[in-house]
């Protein structure tokens, strides 16, 4: 089974460019997560989908980021336009159930992000 | 708002030392507790996890933790490290009123000195 994939691996912008990451959950999981570590700080959340709706957007910093599922598959997050202080690592995760927090969450390898 | 601290930023060991890296968090109501690991280049992956029960978990790689829920605490030790546990370690935790989003501390690096 393949496991969470996502892509870029890393990507190098200019301050005011846009920037689209790609996740590729586990086939089969409803739920994808989208999670940020800035340098030296803790992962934080950002979102939350089940299927193709948006269960939980309550970390999104802004609204120059926007996370979309169609279809209830794979993921996208843009930024736009970029600031300096978007800088980070994007971690997509899936899991199967939602069930009080209890599903295991797989990770993908992260997305780093550099803007310049 | 709800919090996760992790006390070690960077910790170093020789191989065969015990260790332990300490985890507690703030929030009063029920709470999942969790591990994962993140080894250089790989993945994060979860290392145990606590929803439970006896509250002494086992995990993967010889790891166990401790939730004592006076403390709010939730420590990981293992009783002697490889050099293979070189990676960073990072102690979570769900909310039962908030699901799925998980809440996670700052991370502690481990480094093992061969």
């Amino acid at each position: 089974e393949a496991g969470v994939t996502q892509f870029p691996s890393h990507s190098v912008i200019e301050k005011g460019q846009t920037v689209t990451l790609r996740c590729d959950p586990i086939s089969g999981h409803d739920n994808l997560y989208w999670y940020r570590r800035v340098m030296g700080k803790e992962i934080k959340f950002l979102l939350h989908f089940v299927k193709e709706s948006k269960q939980d957007e309550s970390g999104m910093p802004n609204n120059r980021f926007l996370a979309e599922r169609t279809g209830g598959t794979y993921s996208t997050l843009k930024v736009q336009p970029a600031e300096l202080e978007d800088s980070g690592v994007y971690f997509c995760a899936s899991s199967r159930f939602r069930d009080r927090g209890m599903d295991e969450q797989y990770f993908g390898p992260g997305t780093r992000l550099t803007v310049t | 708002a709800q919090s996760v601290s992790q006390h070690n930023h960077h910790v170093i060991l020789s191989e065969a030392a015990s260790l332990e890296l300490g985890c507690n968090y703030s929030y009063g109501g029920t709470v999942n507790l969790f591990w994962y690991v993140q080894y250089p280049g790989q993945h994060l992956q979860l290392l145990l996890k606590y929803f439970s029960g006896d509250p002494l978990v086992k995990g993967i790689k010889g790891f166990e933790a401790e939730f004592i829920k006076s403390k709010f605490s939730f420590n990981l030790r293992k009783p002697s490290v490889q050099w293979s546990d070189t990676a960073e370690y990072f102690c979570a935790v769900t909310l039962d009123s908030s699901a799925s989003k998980i809440i996670f501390g700052s991370g502690t690096r481990l480094s093992i000195r061969p």
